[in-house]
């Protein structure tokens, strides 16, 4: 199976600050999806096909990558922007998840 | 607006089913779309076990092919969970999802907990 990593686990940021996180997927994948997940609720869409955006998401987000790396920035972080980012593959059964990215703010 | 609200028992004796209805309002499962499970277990780690297409066929996680099925009922609108021979490493929150890119829409959750 597609081994996704994502680093770093535990991230800090001040209001303001750039922010990017990394996905490193163990084959090559055609797309990667991002998903946010806050305390006691469901993960919401946020990044699919890579770089699009879902309904709703912030414009300060992006997402970019190919093959075996991706990455998701924040261009400017808010406080609203704390939370656990996971991304996934559907490229190849077992449609993996990587272990997220906790994102708090300083 | 497509909605999915999981259900079912909240707590299953090890060895036996487990078994989780994910209703859905706002679309019908039969129009388009992958129905998928997917469960999160204590410490967040997420794993996708498998779906239902609109058109019935299904795809599982092979790490739960012995174990799984995923069925329906489109007359209710509803898709299935059903999970054998459960061990206290199936504790965990259920969430049904589908949707075109490809998982749009999310229920909230239903907490299971194999315990005796």
């Amino acid at each position: 199976q597609i081994v996704l990593t994502q680093s770093p686990a535990l991230m800090s940021a001040s209001p303001g600050e750039k922010v990017t996180m990394t996905c490193s997927a163990s084959s090559s994948v055609s797309y990667m999806y991002w998903y946010q997940q806050k305390p006691r609720s469901s993960p919401k869409p946020w990044i699919y096909l890579t770089s699009n955006l879902a309904s709703g998401v912030p414009a300060r987000f992006s997402g970019s990558g190919s093959g075996t790396s991706y990455s998701l920035t924040i261009s400017s972080m808010e406080a609203e922007d704390a939370a656990t980012y996971y991304c996934q593959q559907w490229s190849s059964n077992p449609f993996t998840f990587g272990s997220g990215t906790k994102l708090e703010i300083k | 607006d497509v909605q999915l609200q999981e259900s079912g028992p909240g707590l299953v004796k090890p060895s036996q089913s487990l078994s989780l209805t994910c209703t859905v309002t706002g679309y019908s499962i039969t129009s388009d779309y992958a129905w998928n499970w997917i469960r999160q277990f204590p410490g967040n780690k997420l794993e996708w076990m498998g779906y239902i297409s609109y058109s019935g066929s299904t795809s599982y996680n092979p790490s739960l092919k012995s174990r799984i099925s995923i069925t329906r009922d489109t007359s209710k609108n509803q898709f299935f969970l059903q999970l054998n021979s459960v061990t206290t490493e199936d504790t965990a929150t259920y969430y049904c999802a589908s949707g075109s890119r490809p998982m749009d829409y999310w229920g909230q959750g239903t907490s299971v907990t194999v315990s005796s």
